[in-house]
């Protein structure tokens, strides 16, 4: 696509319930990332992904968290037993290389809101 | 079209010197923010400072902001060969509904021991 797009835009669920963000990425590119936005706060990276590889999930807050892209190209964030603090903007973004230095090129974001 | 624009694009210098990047902005903003990407990692978000503050310090960081000219210098003290990264600023979409964040180009910095 022309872009990195990310779905849903906006989600409200309830404390407790498990919750799947989609990122889709610019196709062909290998690396592809995510973060987690509080609100006010710059984006604080969570994982990464080289095609399926996942070298670095170091970022991710609890093992409640996790993120998949089997095949190299869509990734999923999923989310277990929300809770309230896990409320927070989550920000895709993906680059060509594999390196991670070029450019990163970020989706609009999935506003999470856990009641 | 970028919002910011960091200068130089690329720094080289001897570890111990510091290294000052500045940042320029198009729009009216809430906040701006200074990002360093290391090779193989993410963004690492290294501070913000909202368009009410002057100046902020945090560590080696300090980061000064001039709404006036839109403009904004990240000087890092004491260099060290870590430090070797590219530095971006990102500002907030102001009036945008989705808060994205925009990225300049960045600053390729390189520290040699």
């Amino acid at each position: 696509g022309a872009g990195v797009s990310q779905s849903p835009r906006y989600k409200v669920t309830k404390r407790g319930q498990d919750v799947t963000l989609r990122c889709d990425p610019i196709s062909s590119h290998a690396t592809l990332y995510w973060y987690q936005q509080a609100l006010g706060q710059g984006p604080e990276f969570l994982t990464y992904f080289n095609y399926e590889a996942q070298p670095d999930k170091s970022g991710l807050p609890s093992d409640r968290f996790s993120a998949e892209r089997p095949e190299g190209s869509i990734s999923t964030l999923t989310i277990q037993r929300t809770e309230q603090r896990d409320s927070a903007m989550y920000r895709c973004a993906s680059s060509l290389d594999r390196q991670g230095t070029e450019t990163q090129y970020f989706g609009p974001g999935t506003r999470l809101l856990v009641l | 079209s970028q919002q910011g624009e960091e200068d130089p694009q690329a720094l080289s210098i001897q570890e111990g010197e510091n290294a000052t990047m500045n940042c320029s902005y198009k729009t009216s903003i809430n906040n701006l923010q200074w990002y360093r990407q290391n090779s193989g990692r993410g963004l690492v978000h290294l501070i913000l400072i909202r368009s009410n503050e002057r100046e902020k310090h945090s560590g080696r960081l300090r980061v000064t902001l001039d709404t006036s000219k839109k403009s904004s210098s990240l000087l890092i003290t004491a260099s060290r060969a870590a430090d070797t990264a590219s530095y971006f600023c990102a500002t907030d979409d102001y009036g945008g509904s989705q808060g994205n964040l925009i990225f300049g180009k960045g600053t390729k910095l390189s520290v040699k021991p």
